[in-house]
């Protein structure tokens, strides 16, 4: 049984680019949430979707977007790059919205130039 | 927004030894969890907490909620070298789960010397 999957592994983008990063939630969960995490800091909740919909957000901007599939997998899109958004970018998979039994993918490390 | 502050940043410690870091907030949570990161991976589940002044154990691993609902800890007896990584308190408002995402500590930098 496959866990929470993250594509790609690494990526380098230049400040003002646009990314989009993927993942598929674990078998049986139907919930994603993603998180920032910045060097030497403790992830940060950006949003959860569920059936499709985003159901809460973090304090981030608008630049940050995203989108689920009715497969349940979903991708993070991140607008007009900044040096700040360099980060491992984590995506959590739950039954439900009980984020208590989420389970987290390696992440996607972004670099920003 | 709600901070947790997390402490020590980190721990020099020798195989063997008892460990002991905790976790404070300027708020009141209803779940306490507690996770593990190794380095290129993301943070795992260890302990979840859902009652003040619940104790729970998972092998090694002792954690508590604190009865203030502002504070947890959490123990690791006889570190051995796998017990190397970053530990990280995390705390969710809503309990049970619900839409919220979990604010995370800033986490604690164990190592281990043989």
């Amino acid at each position: 049984d496959a866990g929470v999957t993250q594509s790609p592994t690494h990526l380098i983008k230049t400040r003002g680019q646009q990314v989009t990063l993927r993942c598929s939630p674990k078998s049986g969960h139907d919930t994603v949430s993603w998180y920032q995490q910045a060097l030497g800091q403790g992830p940060q909740f950006i949003f959860q979707y569920y059936e499709e919909e985003e159901r809460q957000r973090g304090n981030f901007p608008d630049r940050f977007s995203g989108h689920q599939f009715p497969n349940y997998s979903s991708e993070l899109n991140v607008n007009a790059l900044l040096l700040g958004d360099s980060a491992l970018y984590l995506c959590a998979s739950s039954p439900g919205h009980d984020t208590d039994t989420q389970y987290f993918g390696p992440g996607t490390r972004l670099t920003v130039l | 927004g709600q901070q947790l502050n997390q402490s020590p940043q980190s721990m020099f410690i020798q195989e063997g030894e008892d460990v002991s870091m905790n976790c404070t907030s300027s708020s009141i949570f209803n779940t306490w969890l507690w996770y593990k990161q190794d380095p290129g991976e993301g943070p795992v589940l260890l302990i979840a907490l859902y009652k003040a002044g619940e104790l729970t154990s998972n092998g090694r691993l002792t954690a508590q909620f604190g009865i203030t609902r502002k504070d947890s800890f959490l123990n690791i007896s006889a570190s051995i070298p796998s017990d190397v990584g970053i530990y990280f308190c995390a705390g969710q408002l809503v309990p049970g789960g619900g839409a919220d995402g979990l604010t995370f500590g800033k986490g604690t930098h164990l190592i281990i010397q043989p």
